[in-house]
């Protein structure tokens, strides 16, 4: 079975300060590791994805995931957070090994950048 | 870039009714899948939706409940049968697009009431 953890309902930062939202995921071979983000009243937009290669991967508006296999970890990051960046944040995770494309979400982390 | 459309975008509806809800992409997709978003919740994945053929359900899901059709590349609707007020939720259609494999792009969602 495959699955991923969000440890944080809420992460609150100061615009301008880095920001890091947690992703660890449990998986029986090679992940396929993905972020999305849900703004308010809209849909879920995809933001990067990890599938083989460099362990930073870097996404729309200016975010970056580092993939640490060791720690079976995806964070989410971003150098200067803007207030426009609070949103619902969803790490998803599947295993193409089982020829499926089924995408296996987090719980969410609700991001709130304070002006 | 790609249209994602689902209609309706919300409806309130009564117990005992059902509910036909498409999703129309403007260009040819690989694939298109069904989630569920309950209220505070994160993503379930229904199922995956072939042209074609009958869908792949997950766990959980069964055809009777949640009947999904894919005539063609660009379409697919999916009804909530006999609805009750459990199935309340934001229902999303997710596609893969040629040439952007494994990356699921979401259409707007319809939100769902049942009384």
């Amino acid at each position: 079975a495959q699955s991923v953890a969000q440890p944080e309902d809420q992460v609150n930062v100061a615009e301008g300060n880095p920001l890091t939202v947690k992703c660890t995921y449990s998986v029986s071979g090679n992940p396929y590791l993905f972020w999305y983000v849900q703004y308010p009243n809209r849909g879920l937009q995809f933001l990067l994805k990890y599938i083989t290669g460099d362990n930073l991967v870097k996404g729309s508006y200016g975010f970056e995931a580092e993939f640490n296999k060791s720690q079976t970890s995806f964070h989410l990051k971003k150098p200067s957070a803007l207030v426009s960046d609070s949103a619902l944040y969803f790490c998803a995770v599947f295993l193409l090994d089982t020829g499926r494309r089924a995408l296996t979400f987090g719980s969410g982390t609700r991001l709130q950048v304070q002006p | 870039s790609a249209v994602i459309s689902q209609k309706p975008s919300r409806d309130i509806c009564q117990r005992g009714t059902s509910l036909t809800i498409q999703c129309q992409v403007d260009s040819q997709v690989t694939m298109m899948f069904w989630y569920r978003q309950q209220p505070g919740q994160s993503l379930t994945l229904i199922a995956t939706a072939n042209q074609g053929s009958e869908a792949t359900y997950e766990s959980g899901f069964v055809i009777d409940k949640f009947p999904i059709s894919r005539p063609n590349l660009t379409f697919s609707t999916l009804t909530v049968s006999n609805m009750s007020p459990e199935d309340s939720s934001i229902y999303l259609c997710s596609v893969e697009f040629q040439g952007r494999s494994y990356e699921q792009y979401f259409g707007p969602g319809t939100r769902l009431t049942v009384t």
